[in-house]
């Protein structure tokens, strides 16, 4: 699976839009970048994945460049709520090592 | 809402005990995995399971052991436990989509 590349950590004023990027120089064709968030200690929260398309659910959009080398997920409206440490995967959806590495995330603070 | 679930949420117990966390999905997924944190730490692959009769090893070494008897269940158990073994532990499934849905975890305290 290609590796990932986010910034350690973020802020975000309440209401306003939290652009979280991801770099994923070395993706494949057949690999998707998938987003996860972590609240606290909870388990991780699967948000979206996308191939090349931009790619929009009830939680947040996906913003993937042309050449797929980066991607930004977008919360329109960031909530404190959406506090939390979001990783950016690229894995093949059926293929791909099972060793998921989910790595050290963005740690995305709203602030009211 | 993902159907997976993880039994206990907490544990308190001393040394040398053997305990069990279980984990089971009613999803029908063939891929389970068992991933170890620490607070505020990276998440540590330590086991997974391609389906029934299949589990293998992750990246990170664990004394715990796992099964994988039914496609809906993947205990994990630790023979003895010790204090090093103090952790999160969260067990997750793969969709066919690729998508990894987690269980709320089970946090352990081995005194």
């Amino acid at each position: 699976d290609a590796k990932t590349t986010q910034p350690p950590s973020m802020d975000c004023a309440e209401g306003r839009a939290a652009n979280l990027p991801c770099n994923h120089s070395t993706i494949s064709g057949n690999e998707y970048v998938y987003w996860y968030r972590q609240i606290h200690s909870q388990g991780p929260q699967y948000i979206i994945h996308g191939l090349k398309n931009n790619e929009t659910n009830e939680m947040a959009s996906l913003i993937i460049t042309e050449d797929r080398k980066s991607s930004t997920l977008i919360l329109p409206h960031a909530t404190l709520r959406d506090t939390a440490v979001y990783y950016c995967i690229v894995r093949s959806p059926q293929g791909g090592s099972e060793k998921l590495v989910f790595g050290k995330g963005t740690k995305l603070t709203v602030n009211p | 809402e993902a159907d997976i679930y993880q039994t206990p949420r907490y544990l308190v117990i001393g040394t040398g005990k053997k305990i069990t966390l279980e984990c089971s999905q009613t999803m029908g997924h063939d891929k389970m995995y068992w991933y170890q944190q620490d607070p505020g730490m990276e998440l540590h692959l330590i086991h997974y399971s391609y389906g029934v009769n299949s589990t293998e090893k992750g990246d990170l070494s664990s004394e715990s052991t796992v099964s994988r008897i039914r496609t809906e269940h993947f205990p994990l158990t630790l023979e003895s436990a010790r204090p090093s073994h103090t952790s999160q532990y969260l067990c997750a499934s793969r969709s066919g989509t690729g998508e990894l849905f987690f269980g709320e975890g089970s946090r352990l305290t081995v005194l």
